[in-house]
């Protein structure tokens, strides 16, 4: 079984252009959730998608972030226009949804941001 | 809000040596709990988990922890280390009704041949 997918695994780009990072869950996951860690500090959480719903994006810092799943399939996580402080590593989870309360979720590699 | 915390930011330990790594976490009701792993350039691994049942976990690569409620305490234990064991261990909460991690910040383990 593929695990999560991430692309790229790096980035560097400068402030004011914009990313997109892209997500692949394991196949027939239909939770994903995007997480970020800013160098030194916490895994953060940014949001959380059942499906192709939004069903948590409390953790979005701001209007600047954008993030898509048509289909229910892939997601796409977009800055624009990208800020310094939006440097670090962007990872992506998913899990089954089966089981509401009781679920792992599976990593991806993680996309490190770089924005000068 | 909901925290995580964990005791140590870098350990060092000997090969064979006892590891413990501590995490306590701020909320008040009923969470599940994890600890994951991340080896260098690679991805984020589960070791364990915990729902409910016994408080003493067993998960894999010898790893154990045991969740202690009325400290709010989920302690990652392994008798004996390996150089393989470099890694950071993260640990994470999620509420009982929710599905979002809170993250303890890690804790850098490197252990010397």
């Amino acid at each position: 079984e593929a695990g999560v997918t991430q692309f790229p695994s790096h980035s560097v780009i400068e402030k004011g252009q914009t990313v997109t990072l892209r997500c692949d869950p394991i196949s027939g996951h239909d939770n994903l959730y995007w997480y970020r860690r800013v160098m030194g500090k916490e895994i953060k959480f940014l949001l959380h998608f059942v499906k192709e719903s939004k069903q948590d994006e409390s953790g979005m810092p701001n209007n600047r972030f954008l993030a898509e799943r048509t289909g229910g399939t892939y997601s796409t996580l977009k800055v624009q226009p990208a800020e310094l402080e939006d440097s670090g590593v962007y990872f992506c989870a998913s899990s089954h949804g089966l089981e509401k309360v009781k679920e792992t979720q599976y990593f991806g590699p993680g996309t490190r941001l770089l924005v000068l | 809000a909901q925290s995580v915390s964990q005791h140590n930011h870098h350990v060092i330990l000997s090969e064979a040596a006892s590891l413990e790594l501590g995490c306590n976490y701020s909320y008040g009701g009923t969470v599940n709990l994890f600890w994951y792993v991340q080896y260098p350039g690679q991805h984020l691994q589960l070791l364990l988990k915990y729902f409910s049942g016994d408080p003493l976990v067993k998960g894999i690569k010898g790893f154990e922890a045991e969740f202690i409620k009325s400290k709010f305490s989920f302690n990652l234990r392994k008798p004996s280390v390996q150089w393989s064991d470099t890694a950071e261990y993260f640990c994470a909460v999620t509420p009982n009704y929710g599905q979002n991690f809170v993250f303890g910040p890690g804790t850098r383990l490197s252990v010397l041949p």
